[in-house]
């Protein structure tokens, strides 16, 4: 099992939809999960972080299922403006790494 | 404002021709990392600073290497760059405690490395 996996998409949805991706991720230790956005050919920025309690903010909602190793983000009324690529990053308790990335989930908003 | 900022944002050089790649911060983080990113992929962690130590991964080639003077710069050296390493190089930082557990990372804007 890889250690952060997401589906690649494209998801191609119209304005105004809701749409949800997931991300799991493989060592049960992991304390730290975010989701990242990163728009073409620019640096990763910190969408938002991921508390064990669900957290919302504005349209987005970000949850973490433990139980299943999963986290997920949700957006709601989409926005031309939220077409990029969300990458979810979780923590490596243990060896070098600090956070590990997904590939990230392509997400486009269409007129 | 606060950031990091990495120069040059473009960077071509040749087949085996040395090059370094520059970041400073204005964050006083005491964490640096420097990622690798293809086309598509996510951002691969070649080695990272902990204050002064250094941390590399297992799979970063001898090829690249890193220097950190002081708590606001971090250079990343290619010794013989390849076709192979044309990527966008990203420079991060953080501040994280050894409590443990991890924080925000912010990332410069990238060197988009061309090798020919």
């Amino acid at each position: 099992r890889k250690e952060v996996e997401q589906d690649p998409g494209p998801f191609n949805v119209p304005e105004g939809a809701t749409v949800a991706f997931n991300c799991t991720y493989s060592n049960s230790a992991s304390q730290s999960f975010f989701w990242y956005r990163q728009d073409c050919r620019k640096e990763p920025k910190l969408l938002m972080s991921v508390y064990s309690s669900g957290n919302e903010d504005g349209r987005f909602t970000a949850q973490l299922n433990r139980a299943s190793q999963y986290i997920s983000l949700l957006i709601r009324d989409s926005k031309l403006s939220d077409s990029a690529t969300y990458l979810c990053v979780v923590n490596k308790p243990s060896g070098n790494t600090p956070l590990v990335f997904g590939k990230g989930t392509r997400l486009s908003v269409i007129a | 404002d606060a950031m990091v900022i990495q120069n040059p944002r473009y960077q071509v050089t040749q087949f085996g021709k040395p090059v370094t790649l520059s970041c400073s911060q204005t964050l006083n983080h005491n964490v640096m990392y420097w990622y690798q990113q293809k086309s598509s992929q996510a951002p691969k962690l070649l080695f990272h600073y902990y204050d002064k130590d250094f941390n590399n991964e297992a799979d970063t080639p001898d090829n690249f290497q890193s220097r950190r003077p002081n708590t606001s710069f971090c250079f990343l050296d290619i010794r013989s760059p390849g076709l192979g390493d044309a990527a966008m190089y990203l420079c991060a930082t953080s501040e994280e405690s050894l409590a443990g557990g991890n924080d925000e990372q912010f990332f410069g804007p990238g060197t988009r490395l061309t090798v020919l």
